[in-house]
């Protein structure tokens, strides 16, 4: 299994432009999250799903959208980018909750810049 | 809201001496508390978690002790070596709305001396 998976791994992005940030895993977890990790900071959710075609804000969901069409795949999508949005951003998902099922397994990070 | 207090930020040890770090969580239902371990830019991983009907868990070196009461859980790192070096965050499960996610702590940045 290749577990989480994110692309791209560095992006550059200018003020007002757009972009996905890719995000699928191969472990058929039912949950899966977004988090952003700003420098020298904890990690912050962003938005959650706990099945496809069901999505939930967390705690700083301003300037972001999500969407879970299948089971694997979860992108996370800044339509404005802006240079709060600079950050490390970390995809995790989990098989569920419950004994043996909560653990979130965590993604390799994508770290996007805004300038 | 919900929130996990995380001490200390920074922790400087000689190696081969003990760390100890300490959460305190608010919302009396959590009842999964996980340890992450992120190594200087990687991802965090899972190393020990603990659940509320236990109130200590070991393995090897590393140990984590709950206590439901005074809602506090802690990260013991015994024999330490330099690659324990890392910055180490403990989480809580909280449940709103009837959905299940985790609060994270703000992270301790453990540094193993030669």
């Amino acid at each position: 299994n290749a577990g989480v998976t994110q692309t791209p791994k560095f992006r550059i992005l200018k003020i007002g432009q757009s972009m996905t940030l890719q995000c699928a895993q191969d472990m058929n977890h039912n949950y899966m999250y977004w988090y952003r990790q700003d420098p020298g900071m904890g990690l912050k959710l962003i938005y959650y799903s706990v099945g496809a075609g069901i999505t939930d804000k967390g705690e700083v969901p301003n300037g972001y959208n999500v969407s879970r069409s299948t089971t694997e795949d979860f992108p996370l999508r800044l339509e404005l980018a802006a240079p709060s949005q600079t950050s490390v951003y970390f995809c995790a998902s989990s098989y569920g909750r419950g004994v043996h099922t909560d653990t979130q397994y965590f993604g390799p990070g994508t770290r996007l810049t805004v300038l | 809201g919900e929130n996990v207090e995380q001490h200390p930020s920074t922790l400087s040890v000689q190696e081969g001496d003990s760390a100890v770090i300490k959460c305190t969580y608010s919302d009396s239902a959590s009842n999964y508390f996980p340890w992450y371990k992120q190594e200087l830019g990687k991802r965090p991983q899972l190393i020990i978690d603990i659940r509320s009907n236990v109130g200590e868990k070991k393995d090897q070196r590393i140990a984590v002790t709950l206590n439901k009461t005074a809602k506090h859980f802690s990260l013991h790192i015994t024999e330490t070596q330099p690659e324990d070096s890392a910055v180490y965050f403990c989480a809580a499960s909280i449940t709103t709305s009837g959905t299940y996610k985790y609060i994270f702590g703000t992270g301790t940045r453990l540094k193993v001396l030669a």
